[in-house]
């Protein structure tokens, strides 16, 4: 089973580029989020999607954009990255957002370094 | 704010010898408590979960945590650790209406 599925596993970006980090899942589930993760910091949620059609941002939302494209598929968008965003991204996906005996399954992650 | 804290940065302990990581927790409710476990350049895998009920939960790999209301705790335990179990450690709570918010992790590391 796939489960989730990022990419790419990486990226070189230049200050100022854009690019989108793709996320598909395969569980049916309705949730579905992106965390970023710095050393000492853990994981910090930039955007979540509780269904299909909705989208939230989480701690960290500036300077990201996030499209719940269907069911399956949560893209997460830099319009102009800025070294600040250097990172490991992690998309996640959970049956649903809250309540009853859910938990989040972790894809690979994205390495991203912005020079 | 609801906060996850995970005092020890680092943990070093040797092969064999027990473990117990810490997590606390600040939530009003009864929070959905998880441990997950991140292996070096690779995601984060499910340990163990507590939504309710019996305060002792059993995880995978050996490993078991005890949820303590009166503490807000939920501290990760292993009787005998062994060398592949050298990983990052992060406790996560599950609020209503948004969101997993995770601690900022503990590297273990595990001398031979």
């Amino acid at each position: 089973n796939a489960g989730v599925t990022q990419t790419p596993k990486f990226q070189v970006l230049k200050t100022g580029q854009s690019m989108t980090l793709q996320c598909a899942q395969d569980m049916n589930h309705n949730s579905m989020y992106w965390y970023r993760q710095d050393p000492g910091m853990g994981l910090r949620l930039i955007y979540y999607s509780a269904s299909e059609g909705t989208t939230d941002k989480g701690e960290v939302p500036n300077g990201y954009n996030v499209s719940r494209l269907n069911k399956r598929e949560f893209s997460l968008r830099l319009e102009s990255a800025a070294p600040s965003q250097t990172s490991v991204y992690f998309c996640a996906s959970s049956p649903q957002l809250y309540g009853g005996n859910t938990e989040a399954f972790f894809g690979q992650g994205t390495r991203l370094t912005v020079v | 704010a609801q906060s996850v804290t995970q005092p020890d940065i680092h943990i070093t302990v040797s092969e064999g010898a027990s473990l117990e990581l810490r997590c606390n927790y600040s939530y009003g409710a009864t929070p959905y408590l998880f441990w997950y476990v991140q292996s070096p350049g690779q995601g984060l895998q499910l340990l163990l979960k507590y939504f309710s009920g019996d305060t002792l939960v059993q995880g995978i790999k050996g490993f078991e945590a005890e949820f303590k209301r009166s503490q807000s705790s939920f501290n990760l335990r292993k009787p005998s650790v062994h060398w592949s179990d050298a990983a990052e450690y992060f406790c996560a709570v599950f609020i209503y209406g948004n969101k997993l918010v995770f601690g900022a992790g503990t590297i273990l590391r595990v001398k031979s």
